[in-house]
């Protein structure tokens, strides 16, 4: 999988949009973009995927560039309970038949402050 | 999306005792299920593939013999730490790979294990 860079941290306050950047310069032709969610002593939980232009779903937007380079996760008008680490990661997208690997970045810790 | 559930959410255990962590798939038949750990303030780490059937695959610097996986059937694999010491201390999370994308697996709740 293509290796994935990200901010460490990120702080907001409730209401605003926030948008978190993943960078991926050696994305692979057929690489999806997907993100996951991870709660403090919980599982990732599955957020968004994309593999260009822009994909929006009931809790997230994703933003991909032409070149697929890079990546912003957009959260609109966050609340306390978006605090987490969000991860970014590229892979195989449609499914093969098989479940495959997942390499976990670092991942932004995002605060959202009241 | 899929459910999956751990047992136990946590345990805490002497040193050198064996602890078996459960991952349970309660709607899907997975043929395929992968163990993380995960340190305090760190990203997860991919320790072992687990395959139905057959020997699981483990991740370069992951000692078989201490992590034994067995995925005995489509909705159970289980994960022992035999003779745990105290650098075992972590979480523990399983998941299952999802029906319409390679990259959408589906986690457990995670194990929280403390060695003392």
């Amino acid at each position: 999988l293509a290796k994935t860079t990200q901010p460490i941290s990120m702080d907001s306050y409730e209401g605003q949009e926030v948008n978190i950047t993943c960078s991926h310069n050696n994305i692979a032709t057929n690489d999806y973009i997907t993100w996951y969610q991870q709660f403090p002593s919980q599982g990732p939980r599955f957020i968004i995927q994309g593999y260009k232009t822009k994909v929006t779903n009931e809790v997230a937007s994703l933003f991909i560039p032409a070149d697929r380079k890079s990546s912003t996760l957009s959260l609109p008008r966050v609340s306390l309970s978006d605090t987490a680490v969000y991860y970014c990661l590229v892979g195989g997208g449609v499914s093969s038949g098989s479940a495959r690997q997942l390499t976990f970045g670092s991942g932004t810790q995002l605060t959202v402050l009241p | 999306g899929a459910v999956v559930s751990q047992h136990p959410s946590w345990v805490i255990c002497k040193s050198g005792t064996s602890v078996k962590i459960e991952c349970r798939s309660l709607d899907f038949q997975a043929t395929t299920m992968f163990w993380y750990r995960q340190f305090p303030k760190q990203s997860l780490m991919l320790m072992a593939t687990s395959n139905e059937g057959s020997k699981a695959t483990y991740e370069q610097g992951v000692e078989k013999d201490k992590f034994l996986i067995n995925h005995a059937s489509l909705t159970l694999s289980t994960l022992t730490v035999t003779s745990a010491h105290p650098e075992d201390s972590s979480f523990y999370i399983c998941s299952l790979g999802g029906r319409r994308r390679d990259n959408e697996q589906f986690f457990g709740p995670g194990t929280r294990l403390t060695v003392l």
